[in-house]
């Protein structure tokens, strides 16, 4: 069984100061790894995805996350946020392995408050 | 083009009755998969359908809940003798293919079982 964990439930910053979001997994078998982000009054969407290849993997507005296989985690990160970035941020995991059917299993969130 | 749509966007219904939540998911997308988010919580997966067939019901909690897609395009989420357990935010999510690896996400039906 795959689970996910995020550490801070809730995580204020003033704006153009850096964030971390932390997401720790558990699973018996390899991931894939998948940031989402929930605008206020808005579907879940993608914000970046670990498949394979370089373990840093970047979103078109500036985040980034990192893949650590001994440490299972996948934290996010950006330099400087902006009041646009306050949002619910998700980690997801998918088994990459023979029974993938692509099914994501979710971390509890974490809110991003940017404060002016 | 057109996203996931997914009607009604809100649903308040009595314990004990029966609730058809349904999905539209975007065109051409064989894979979907439906969600369920409590308050505070992140999705939990209840269904995943390729094509017109249930591949993976693992996660629907009892037999009260079932899904279909008869003609692999069109998904509804069925909820028998609804409980109070129930409400919450249903989610449903369609991708081209199970291995595209991206979910695209639907607004949600809220579900408020009085």
């Amino acid at each position: 069984a795959q689970s996910v964990t995020q550490l801070d439930s809730q995580v204020p910053v003033f704006e153009e100061a850096p964030v971390e979001l932390r997401c720790n997994y558990s699973s018996s078998v390899s991931v894939y790894l998948f940031w989402y982000v929930q605008y206020p009054n808005q579907g879940l969407q993608l914000l970046l995805k670990y498949l394979s290849g370089s373990t840093l993997v970047e979103s078109i507005n500036g985040f980034e996350a990192e893949f650590n296989k001994s440490q299972t985690s996948f934290h996010l990160r950006k330099p400087s946020v902006h009041i646009s970035d306050t949002a619910e941020y998700f980690c997801a995991v998918s088994d990459r392995g023979s029974s993938n059917t692509g099914k994501l299993i979710f971390g509890q969130g974490t809110t991003l408050q940017v404060k002016p | 083009g057109a996203g996931v749509s997914q009607t009604p966007s809100n649903k308040v219904t009595e314990k004990g009755k029966y609730v058809e939540l349904r999905c539209d998911p975007i065109s051409g997308h064989t894979a979907l998969y439906w969600y369920r988010q409590s308050l505070g919580q992140g999705p939990e997966f209840l269904i995943y359908f390729q094509g017109t067939g249930a591949a993976d019901d693992s996660g629907l909690p009892n037999d009260r809940f079932f899904a279909v897609r008869p003609e692999g395009s069109v998904s509804t989420l069925k909820i028998q003798r609804t409980e109070r357990g129930d409400s919450a935010m249903y989610l449903c999510a369609s991708s081209p293919h199970y291995t595209y690896n991206e979910q695209f996400f639907g607004p949600g039906t809220r579900l408020t079982v009085l």
